[in-house]
């Protein structure tokens, strides 16, 4: 059975870093397409950021140069890194697998970050 | 903003039919690229209900079904039911961005 599991959530002061990670079980993360996904409180969804099977990664605008998504294959774990946090970050964050023909097939049960002073 | 519009809510009385538009352009829907629909229940995460435009996941009942064209893809559903009560989200790609895109949210309530 397919499943992902979010942690390092929490709340941090705007400028602090935080990283998320996202334990996966029933498949090999390294194999297929991992991303994250955030859904701010009351608003929808915003893709993130996407790792390829190849390695290669892509980000949503605004987070290029704050967030790095990463993966350990001995883990079996997805990580988003996320630094310079601002208020509009605050939102449940995803990890989710996408599928090339499905779309984004599994998704983790979500945690918050809560970027605040 | 996101670039794939959706109406904000739209309802029906139990045993309906309602549909829910999403409006993309030539870079995303209009250029060929799959576009998917998730429902999201209260308080939990996303899950696919149509892939590749008009396909359903095993689970998914008959009832909903897409549709897709030119820029604009639709979803509908049809005996409308009380656990049909959720957000609705389409979901594309999008070549000027070079980002996957999710639509701006449906709430479907059921009266």
């Amino acid at each position: 059975e397919v499943q992902l599991v979010e942690s390092g959530g929490g709340l941090i002061q705007p400028g602090g870093s935080l990283r998320l990670s996202c334990a996966a079980s029933g498949f090999t993360v390294s194999s297929d397409f991992m991303t994250w996904v955030r859904q701010a409180p009351g608003k929808g969804l915003e893709w993130v950021a996407v790792i390829y099977s190849s390695g290669v990664t892509s980000y949503v605008d605004s987070v290029k140069g704050r967030f790095t998504i990463s993966r350990d294959t001995s883990k079996n774990t997805l990580y988003l890194q996320m630094n310079s946090l601002r208020t509009e970050d605050t939102a449940v964050y995803y990890c989710a697998r996408l599928d090339t023909t499905v779309g984004f097939d599994y998704w983790g049960q979500g945690i918050l970050v809560t970027v605040s002073s | 903003q996101s670039v794939l519009t959706q109406p904000p809510s739209v309802s029906g009385a139990p045993g309906q039919r309602v549909t829910i538009s999403c409006t993309g352009s030539n870079s995303n829907i209009g250029a060929g690229f799959d576009v998917h629909w998730y429902q999201q229940l209260p308080g939990t995460a996303p899950k696919v209900l149509i892939y590749g435009k008009i396909n359903r996941p095993s689970g998914v009942p008959d009832r909903f079904s897409g549709s897709k064209s030119g820029t604009s893809a639709s979803l509908a559903i049809t005996g409308l039911q009380a656990e049909d009560e959720a957000d609705y989200y389409c979901q594309s790609y999008d070549s000027s961005l070079t980002s996957y895109v999710f639509g701006t949210g449906t709430k479907v309530t059921v009266l």
